[in-house]
């Protein structure tokens, strides 16, 4: 079984406070991903990840950064903590098999539990 | 702007029904697309994939394409109570990037 773990369910922080977000997956997967969840928006892309130290940013990576130093771990980091970042954060990982077409479409992503962020 | 729209309900069905949901993408290079289900305060779990036009059954569920129209669905045959949750159709639309709807919530009423 994929697992995806995050390093915390629930986090409170302050405005302007520097946090980190942990995410592991044990099946050696190539890619990972870091979505928000809004009510309404859906899953929004921040940054992903296609292979170690390998990083792209996605639909809404302001304010955010990240870092992949091993294949496992991908962190995202909220350089300056602001009301409006209050979300559910969730890490996905993907493995990269090829098939029909380009490499990765047709694999699906396996979810982390979500870290729910209040940013008073 | 790439986007997958979906009706955001709720969409209300008996216990027993076929519950049918839907969703249009924009991208017509859109080559794969994904049926998550999440139940609140989880996250999304695969239940259907399906690349090519048609039908595509598992179980009680059934995934229809229609690239034509740009069209995805998901019935669920035999609805129960613990199908309620939130359904999110998603496009992988080539390369890395996979664009998700807003999810569609569906309650089964016992």
């Amino acid at each position: 079984d994929v697992k995806v773990t995050q390093s915390s369910r629930y986090l409170v922080k302050r405005t302007g406070e520097k946090v980190f977000l942990e995410c592991v997956q044990d099946m050696d997967h190539e890619n990972m991903f870091w979505y928000r969840q809004d009510p309404g928006l859906g899953l929004r892309l921040i940054y992903f990840s296609y292979d170690v130290k390998m990083k792209e940013k996605g639909d809404i990576p302001e304010g955010y950064s990240v870092s992949r130093e091993k294949k496992e771990r991908f962190s995202l980091i909220l350089e300056s903590a602001s009301t409006n970042q209050t979300s559910m954060y969730l890490c996905a990982s993907r493995p990269l098999k090829t098939g029909p077409g380009l490499a990765g479409t047709y694999n699906e992503q396996f979810f982390g539990p979500g870290t729910r962020l209040t940013v008073l | 702007q790439k986007e997958v729209e979906q009706n955001s309900g709720p969409l209300s069905v008996p216990e027993g029904a076929i519950a049918s949901l839907n969703c249009t993408y924009s991208d017509r290079g859109s080559q794969s697309f994904f049926w998550y289900r999440q139940y609140s305060g989880k996250s999304p779990e695969l239940i259907m994939f399906i690349y090519s036009n048609g039908d595509k059954e598992d179980g009680r569920f059934t995934a229809q394409l229609n690239k034509a129209s740009q069209y995805v669905s998901l019935l669920i045959r035999d609805s129960q109570p613990s199908d309620s949750a939130t359904y999110l159709c998603a496009a992988g639309t080539g390369g890395f990037k996979t664009i998700f709807g807003a999810g569609t919530r569906l309650f089964v009423k016992a």
